[in-house]
Formats: C-alpha cells, structure tokens, sequence
C-alpha cells in the first residue's frame, strides 16, 4: 500500500510570512495527526483528526497555526505568520482506526524560517 | 499519566558488539510499545511494536525488545552493531488511557565507533 504522502519536502520562508503543508494519509485510515519535531527532539503532537472533526488540539498554538480536513482524507497545516522558532520538522502520520496502534508516518517537509 | 524514559541520551558501542538501548514506561492499562528509529535527515521508521503478544518482539535489521511487565520496562537490543545502525532512537507509548496517541521519549543517540 501506498505510504502517507507530504509535500512540500522542504521549504524556506521569512518571518512574518505564512506556509502551507499538505498531507495524504494512507487510503482508508481515518485517524491523522501533525507533529511538530525541533532538532535533537522527540516529535510533539500538534493535532490529531478522527475523519474530518478534530481530537485533539491542546497543543496547537491557534493563534498562528491552524489545520484543516475537510473531506476526511487529506489535511493542511498552515503557520501565518511565521515565527524563527517554527523551524522544524513537520510530520504527518496516520492510524487505521480498527487495527493495533501503530502510527505511520510520512518523510516530513522541513521548515526553515529566517 | 503515560510517561517513558529513555534512561540514556547517548550511547556509543563499537560496531560488532552488542546494543542496548534502554528503556522505562509507565501505563494505567495495557500499552502499546514501540521502538522508532530515524537516521540523519530521514523519516521516522518503526524498528518494532510490542501490542499484547509475545513479550519479546522482533523487528528489522536484527533488532528486538522484551517486553517486562514487572520492571515496567522495554529495552531494545541488538547481538551486534553495525555502522549503519548510527541513529536517534525514540521509545513510545501508547494506551487507552492516552486516547491511543504516542508518547515519545527524549530519544537516545547510537554512535557507532569503528
């Protein structure tokens, strides 16, 4: 089966710009979550989406990140606006809801801002 | 709450001998465990996953964990280190109680020494 998807890979911006990350789970998995991993760091769950309604998103900072599934399938991240901290690895990962706990996860898009 | 320790930020062997990677959790119910590993620049990449069966588990590239209920433990080991082994390696837990997201570790850096 095809993996879960990210684009871009990487990206670099200024501060006080915006930046959008795409996701495409794997077919079928209705749970989705956003890490946030800085350099030397375990991942930090950012969101997670059961189909399109959210479950979680304690450690989201809403007032410049924001993340959307509409459909249920794939999923977008955006920061607007950047700050210098934001640099790091943007992971999407996805879970089938009715099999064990293992989480997949896509290569990452690194986020470089200056 | 869910915790793991990865009891060891560094560890260096040198390649041919054995690995030991370690670490402790802490669960209300019956976890999930798993070890992730992701090399310089890469995705993360599931080594192994302990869900309720065997307590030791075996996963790619020669490595397996056991699973110690009584030590609350669940140490990765590998008979003998090769070069390519160098990597951060990340301890997880995941449980009900967790609404089954994943609780990282800080991560343990391998180094192999030639």
């Amino acid at each position: 089966e095809a993996g879960v998807a990210q684009s871009p890979r990487y990206k670099i911006i200024e501060k006080r710009q915006s930046v959008a990350f795409w996701c495409n789970p794997i077919s079928g998995h209705a749970t989705l979550y956003w890490y946030q991993q800085i350099l030397g760091q375990g991942p930090k769950l950012l969101i997670q989406f059961q189909n399109n309604g959210v479950v979680d998103d304690s450690q989201l900072p809403k007032d410049r990140f924001s993340a959307e599934r509409l459909k249920g399938v794939d999923s977008t991240l955006k920061i607007q606006p950047a700050k210098l901290e934001d640099s790091a690895v943007y992971l999407c990962a996805s879970r089938n809801l009715y099999r064990d706990n293992e989480q997949f996860f896509g290569p990452g898009t690194r986020l470089t801002v200056l | 709450a869910q915790s793991v320790t990865q009891l060891d930020s560094h560890v260096s062997v040198s390649e041919g001998t054995p690995v030991l990677l370690r670490c402790n959790y802490s669960s209300s119910y019956s976890p999930s465990l798993f070890w992730y590993v992701q090399h310089p620049n890469k995705g993360l990449q599931l080594l192994l996953k302990y869900t309720s069966a065997a307590t030791l588990v075996k996963g790619i590239n020669g490595f397996e964990a056991e699973f110690k209920k009584s030590e609350t433990s669940f140490h990765l080991t590998k008979p003998s280190a090769h070069m390519s082994d160098a990597a951060e390696y990340f301890c997880v837990v995941s449980d009900r109680d967790s609404n089954y997201q994943l609780i990282w570790g800080a991560g343990t850096k391998l180094i192999i020494k030639p």
